[in-house]
């Protein structure tokens, strides 16, 4: 059972464009939602997270956007790069369960010249 | 510091054989977990553990093993592999409980089983 689902699965952008990727979860008593970016031959590194009592959070050119009501977040490249071509993981997690993160099944970011 | 640091980084193994993949932290953190990440289905969560001494089984704990006799150290021991447990396995750890607290990621032991 998939508790949090993300696509699109791969993702080709320009440089200079906005990437765009979407999760949405099921488990209303998830309250922490970050995104992990791995690349190649690494482990993921974490990128930015939010927590459910905002609904946009900024850090240079990466912003998530989180919808409650609608029980979905996204984030945004902006200005995508060729150093931003790796893979992006959404996750929740519930304060309760210790850092049991949750992942999605992951985006394949490709930003071409 | 070192970080998160796994060992081996590549392991072939034959079904039935039991290996352990080791995991370190020089970081002092307290919670460390185990991942299994399979094409197509990202990252799932095997065991983890709050502190030494105490453990406790993850989304998928079939086949898997672990202890928690130090901070520094939590290893996965395989008991018996099967081809299914053919997967890159990564190692975490936080500084606390809290869901808000950043993990860690080591490189990975990348393991195939024939």
């Amino acid at each position: 059972q998939q508790q949090v689902k993300q696509s699109p699965q791969s993702l080709i952008v320009q440089k200079g464009g906005i990437s765009i990727i979407n999760c949405a979860y099921e488990n209303t008593a998830f309250d922490y939602f970050p995104w992990y970016q791995q690349f190649p031959g690494k482990g993921p590194a974490l990128l930015i997270a939010i927590r459910p009592d905002v609904s946009e959070k900024k850090e240079g050119r990466f912003t998530i956007s989180f919808n409650k009501s609608a029980k979905q977040f996204s984030l945004h490249i902006m200005d995508s790069q060729p150093g931003d071509s790796a893979t992006y993981f959404c996750a929740a997690s519930d304060y309760g369960t210790a850092s049991k993160l949750t992942f999605g099944t992951g985006t394949r970011l490709q930003v071409t010249l | 510091n070192a970080g998160v640091t796994q060992t081996p980084k590549f392991q072939v193994l034959k079904t039935g054989q039991s290996m352990t993949l080791q995991c370190a932290q020089d970081m002092n953190h307290e919670y460390m977990s185990w991942y299994r990440q399979d094409p197509g289905m990202g990252l799932r969560l095997i065991h983890y553990s709050v502190g030494a001494g105490i453990t406790d089984q993850g989304e998928v704990p079939n086949g898997y093993n672990v202890s928690r006799s130090t901070t520094e150290d939590f290893p996965l021991r395989l008991l018996s592999a099967a081809p299914s447990q053919t997967s890159v396995y990564f190692c975490a750890s936080s500084f606390g409980f809290a869901s808000d607290q950043p993990q860690h990621f080591g490189d990975g032991t990348r393991l195939s089983i024939l």
